[in-house]
């Protein structure tokens, strides 16, 4: 079956601590994997993606993701978070043209 | 850049009434996917198109349709809606070739 999980559905963390959200996906052979991020009352917009070739990819806003085949995850990661990125993050691998998206985490940055 | 464009943003029905959403996808972007995300819940994928044919169905409901018309551009009618349809509904496109969706801002539909 097709799937994601990602590991936090909540997240609290102060201005400069550092970030890292999981998600594993099911493996359904190659697979394209995204981070999608949504800011409040807005709509979906792209973090980053892979494809394939280097399994750490950068995104934008110094968010970086690292691909784990042995361990189907795509972790998504950030060195220091700002109160700017308060917002719902959602991991989703393309299976079959389409996306799966995760349950989402909920990232609240404390000023 | 142009970016998917959908209308209308907002959208108010009562139950058993009918909606349209329409969605106008990149220029050269051949697939359309529709996305329902409910209050507080992560985006359901709908239903795809690729050049004008349905290419894929998710969890859409037979109350639901939705097409692909020649220049592109794709609607979703739903009709006898319910409460429960009330939703962020999200278009998204790409391109052959290129895996990455761009989305649309979305239409929230409420029905009371």
């Amino acid at each position: 079956a097709q799937s994601v999980s990602q590991h936090n559905h909540h997240v609290i963390l102060s201005e400069a601590a550092s970030l890292e959200l999981g998600c594993n996906y099911s493996y359904g052979g190659t697979v394209n994997l995204f981070w999608y991020v949504q800011y409040p009352g807005q709509h979906l917009q792209l973090l980053l993606k892979y494809f394939s070739g280097d399994p750490l990819v950068k995104g934008i806003k110094g968010f970086e993701a690292e691909f784990i085949k042995s361990k189907f995850s795509f972790n998504l990661r950030k060195p220091s978070v700002q109160w700017s990125d308060t917002a719902e993050y959602f991991c989703a691998p393309e299976y079959g043209n389409k996306l799966v998206f995760g349950a989402g985490t909920i990232l609240r940055v404390k000023s | 850049a142009a970016g998917v464009i959908q209308s209308p943003r907002h959208l108010i029905k009562e139950k058993r009434e009918t909606a349209t959403l329409k969605c106008y996808p990149i220029p050269r972007h051949d697939t359309v996917y529709w996305y329902q995300q409910g209050p507080g819940q992560d985006p359901q994928f709908l239903i795809s198109f690729y050049e004008k044919m349905q290419s894929d169905k998710g969890s859409i409901p037979d109350r639901f349709s939705a097409q692909q018309f020649s220049d592109y551009h794709s609607e979703l009618n739903m009709s006898s809606l319910e409460l429960g349809d009330s939703a962020l509904y999200f278009c998204a496109s790409s391109a052959t070739g290129e895996p990455e969706a761009f989305f649309g801002q979305g239409t929230r539909l409420t029905v009371v």
